[in-house]
Formats: structure tokens, C-alpha cells, sequence
């Protein structure tokens, strides 16, 4: 069965960066697209962006253009989310999630997901 | 910061039917699918609607959903307690920056 392991709890100073690893398992890797998503304490949820884990290739939110970097490491089936200059408000749980359907079949518009890691809670504070 | 607006809550009787609508846009809701997500407190969300109506397996008929234009709604029939939990309705947007998955502002429901 598919699982998606993320790495443990960071607590980070303003202006730091933070790296969260998310290890998957039980299925190809490379075959389906690696999304991150993150949720503020007592907040909703907000999309960070993907990865094909294939090419390597991502899509950001353009709110987080230019501070986040989303790579992998196909060797050891693991995504990574990279977010730098931290701030307070970026205290929040990150989620990996895996989508449903695999690279090569065009989703667009309708891509989803049913696949999360249990989160890992990035604390930034000084 | 989201894009698709529900009310903040909902509630209703163990049994009642539950509503929550979810609006959005022509360049989200209006011309994409609809996804719906159940998070209880502490716990990753779970997916509950994809493509608008579907269930994922393991999920109770109880649930549905359903999208009309630029709005969605998923409905709650035959409430239980289990079903106390925030829900968030989610579709891609087709902005000019490129593709972005948009989520609801969410929607905490209570069962009395």
C-alpha cells in the first residue's frame, strides 16, 4: 500500500530555512505526481506546489515563488520541500500528498489526490 | 489565500441532512472539477469527492457531491457524530501564472 513517511518536527529561527522530506513507498516513485500542501495552526489548507518526480520538473503557488524549492531524490524515493527567509506566519503542518493518477495520463483540470503523509510541523520562531 | 468561499460552519442533528456550498469562479470551480476533503482534528485530510461526484472507495454513500456552474456543495444525509470534522472543497485554477490548486476556506461541521 502506498505510505508517505515525512521527516520530524523543525523549529526554525526568522529568516532560516527549513528542508521536509517525504519518503514513499509501496509504489513506482516516479510515476505519479508529489504535491505539498500546508495548513497554519487553526487555518485552512493552502497548495504549495508539485513535483514530477520523473523530470524533476515543478509547478509553485505564486505566492511562494522565489522561496520555495520542491526537488527528489528517485535513488532513495523521496520528495523534498525546501522553504527559506522563514517567517512567523509560515509556522504551520506540511503535508505531502501523492496524486491518484499516474504520470502520463492527462488529468489536468481534474488531478486529485487521496494519498497524504501524516505532516510535519515547522515552528519558526526567534 | 483562498479563492473558494464556504460558510464558516454548519450543523445539524444526528440523522439530518447537512449542506456546505463551496463558490468560486469560471477560471476554478467553472471550468475544472471539484474535490472534497474531511479533516477530524489532529489528522491529515482525507479525500471524500473527486471529478465533482465521486466517492473513493471505503467512503459512505451518506456523502455527495455535487457542482453546478461556478458553485459546488457536498451534502451530509443521515448525519452521525463521526461526521463532526472540518471539510474543505478544493479545484485547480487556471490562472495566468500557470495551473494552482485552489481549497476552500472550509467549513466546520457540528453535530448536536
Amino acid at each position: 500500500q502506498v505510505q508517505l513517511v515525512q521527516s520530524g518536527a523543525e523549529v526554525k529561527k526568522p529568516g532560516a530555512s527549513v528542508k521536509v522530506s517525504c519518503k514513499a513507498s509501496g509504489y513506482t516513485f516516479t510515476g505519479y505526481y508529489m504535491h505539498w500542501v500546508r495548513q497554519a495552526p487553526g487555518q485552512g489548507l493552502e497548495w504549495m506546489g508539485r513535483i514530477n518526480p520523473n523530470s524533476g520538473g515543478t509547478n509553485y503557488a505564486q505566492k511562494f515563488q522565489g522561496r520555495v524549492t520542491m526537488t527528489r531524490d528517485t535513488s532513495i524515493s523521496t520528495a523534498y520541500m525546501e522553504l527559506s527567509r522563514l517567517r512567523s506566519d509560515d509556522t504551520a503542518v506540511y503535508y505531502c500528498a501523492r496524486v491518484d493518477i499516474p504520470l502520463g495520463v492527462d488529468c489536468s483540470g481534474s488531478c486529485y489526490w487521496s494519498n497524504w503523509g501524516k505532516g510535519t510541523t515547522v515552528t519558526v520562531s526567534s | 489565500q483562498s479563492v473558494l468561499t464556504q460558510p464558516p460552519s454548519a450543523s445539524g442533528t444526528p440523522g439530518q441532512r447537512v449542506t456546505i456550498s463551496c463558490s468560486g469562479s469560471s477560471s476554478n470551480i467553472g471550468s475544472n472539477t471539484v474535490n472534497w476533503y474531511q479533516q477530524l482534528p489532529g489528522t491529515a485530510p482525507k479525500l471524500l469527492i473527486y471529478s465533482n461526484n465521486q466517492r473513493p472507495s471505503g467512503v459512505p454513500d451518506r456523502f455527495s457531491g455535487s457542482k453546478s456552474g461556478t458553485s459546488a456543495s457536498l451534502a451530509i444525509s443521515g448525519l452521525q457524530s463521526e461526521d463532526e470534522a472540518d471539510y474543505y472543497c478544493a479545484a485547480w485554477d487556471d490562472s495566468l501564472n500557470g495551473p494552482s490548486y485552489v481549497f476552500g476556506t472550509g467549513t466546520k461541521v457540528t453535530v448536536l
